[in-house]
């Protein structure tokens, strides 16, 4: 069973900051948060992952809580390229199978 | 991070066929897995792919239906057998690399399968 919960959807809006929420508040402390992204029609795309420090990279922010039961993916400025269904994962350590939830699917809109 | 390919990309099949998709990385990994994807669903972890051995198969997933190969560390193989109309899903190659263990894993594009 996925061990995230996930809103089914969001709307957003071109330029503007995309934040996307997840729970996980059976997280337990060798596990990761992960981030992934699936467009359309193509195979899943790694976005981020974190333990429990604040994650930056050249597509999105990771803000995780102080007692990890949830986090935040930050796109800074979506594009309409950004459309896609954002699926929250927890895997335990580095080589822990990924196991995906239902996911939440965001349109960005002009 | 790595090319993964697999083909064939789609295929259309005769109920009680069976298929072959490869997935081939161009570089070594250290694991490699199998899912699946069915229509307007989230993906499903088939099984682990396990060079040498016979592979880990998740709970609903049986060696019969869906034996899978890997005789090398860039190379497997998932054989959907006895097909039926339920099979027709997107089925999803992803690996870890043998040199960043620590990093995520990657996905390969999928093998869209339709079953008649």
């Amino acid at each position: 069973d996925a061990k995230t919960t996930q809103p089914p959807s969001m709307d957003c809006a071109e330029g503007r900051a995309a934040n996307l929420p997840c729970n996980h508040s059976t997280i337990s402390g060798n596990e990761y948060v992960y981030w992934y992204r699936q467009i359309h029609s193509q195979g899943p795309q790694y976005i981020i992952h974190g333990l429990k420090n604040n994650e930056t990279n050249e597509m999105a922010s990771l803000i995780i809580t102080e007692d990890r039961k949830s986090s935040t993916l930050i796109l800074p400025h979506a594009t309409l390229r950004d459309t896609a269904v954002y699926y929250c994962i927890v895997r335990e350590g580095s080589w822990g199978k990924l196991q995906f939830g239902a996911g939440t699917q965001v349109v960005v809109t002009p | 991070s790595a090319v993964i390919s697999q083909k064939p990309s789609r295929d259309i099949c005769q109920r009680g066929t069976s298929l072959t998709i490869q997935c081939q990385v161009d570089s070594q990994v250290t694991m490699m897995f199998w899912y699946r994807q069915q229509p307007g669903q989230s993906l499903t972890l088939i099984a682990t792919a396990n060079q040498g051995s016979e592979a880990t198969y998740e709970s609903g997933f049986v060696i019969d239906k869906f034996p899978i190969s890997r005789p090398n560390l860039t190379f497997s193989t998932l054989t959907v057998s006895n097909m039926s109309p339920e099979d027709s899903s997107i089925y999803l190659c992803s690996v870890i690399l043998l040199l960043r263990p620590t990093d995520t894993q990657y996905f390969g594009p999928g093998t869209r399968l339709t079953v008649l």
